[in-house]
């Protein structure tokens, strides 16, 4: 089956740095997502992969290694306004999007 | 200001009877979607549509129908609700062309509650 794994929470400390994880098993692979989703709020698209490497967007980057099944969303000089979950989908062989089930990423000052 | 619209925001049910959300985009995007997204269980594909007059179902269609008669327009119907179906439900859009094109853009979402 199509496997979608991510943390389920993570905090961290405004000002700081996190990575949050995401491991696929898909049939097939022809890009991954990154989203944020507010609490109470809809998914907002944050960056797309499709080749090994890291992508930089501003203060978050995206990292992808198709060998190995995995992806990272980098998070820098953390905001408290980052608090939010944190959405990973595959593009499978079908071009059907298959979703993690997010990370909450909550914040501290 | 572009983008994709829900009706309503959100809607208390009582189980059995019959509910129409609705889902607008003007984006000329050519494949549309439907999920319900409960706690702990992430984003779930109910039906989906590729392309106007055509759709799909998805990861959990029962109890639900959809259609597709122009490009802008995607309701979903409930023909008989039950309380397992009270979640949120955010409608979805893509230009559907492969790989990046396939970002999909969110509605803010229909709260519905059955009892």
């Amino acid at each position: 089956g199509q496997n979608i794994d991510q943390p389920t929470e993570m905090t961290a400390t405004e000002g700081a740095i996190v990575q949050i994880n995401c491991t696929y098993q898909t049939s097939g692979f022809n890009g991954l997502f990154w989203y944020q989703q507010h609490a109470g709020e809809a998914p907002t698209f944050l960056s797309y992969n499709v080749l090994d490497g890291l992508e930089e967007k501003g203060r978050f980057s995206s990292f992808l290694s198709r060998s190995k099944g995995y992806s990272y969303l980098l998070l820098k000089e953390l905001q408290m306004k980052d608090s939010a979950s944190y959405l990973c989908a595959v593009l499978d062989s079908n071009y059907q999007l298959i979703w993690g089930a997010g990370t909450k990423l909550i914040i501290k000052p | 200001i572009a983008g994709i619209t829900q009706a309503p925001t959100s809607q208390i049910l009582a189980a059995g009877r019959r509910m129409t959300l609705r889902c607008t985009q003007d984006m000329r995007h050519n494949a549309m979607y439907w999920y319900r997204q409960d706690l702990g269980l992430g984003l779930r594909l109910i039906h989906y549509s590729n392309t106007a007059g055509t759709t799909g179902k998805g990861e959990v269609p029962d109890g639900y129908s959809v259609s597709r008669a122009n490009t802008d327009d995607f309701p979903l119907t409930l023909a008989s609700a039950v309380p397992s179906q009270t979640s949120v439900y955010f409608c979805a859009s893509s230009d559907g062309s492969g790989g990046s094109t396939d970002t999909q853009y969110f509605g803010p979402g229909t709260r519905l509650t059955v009892l």
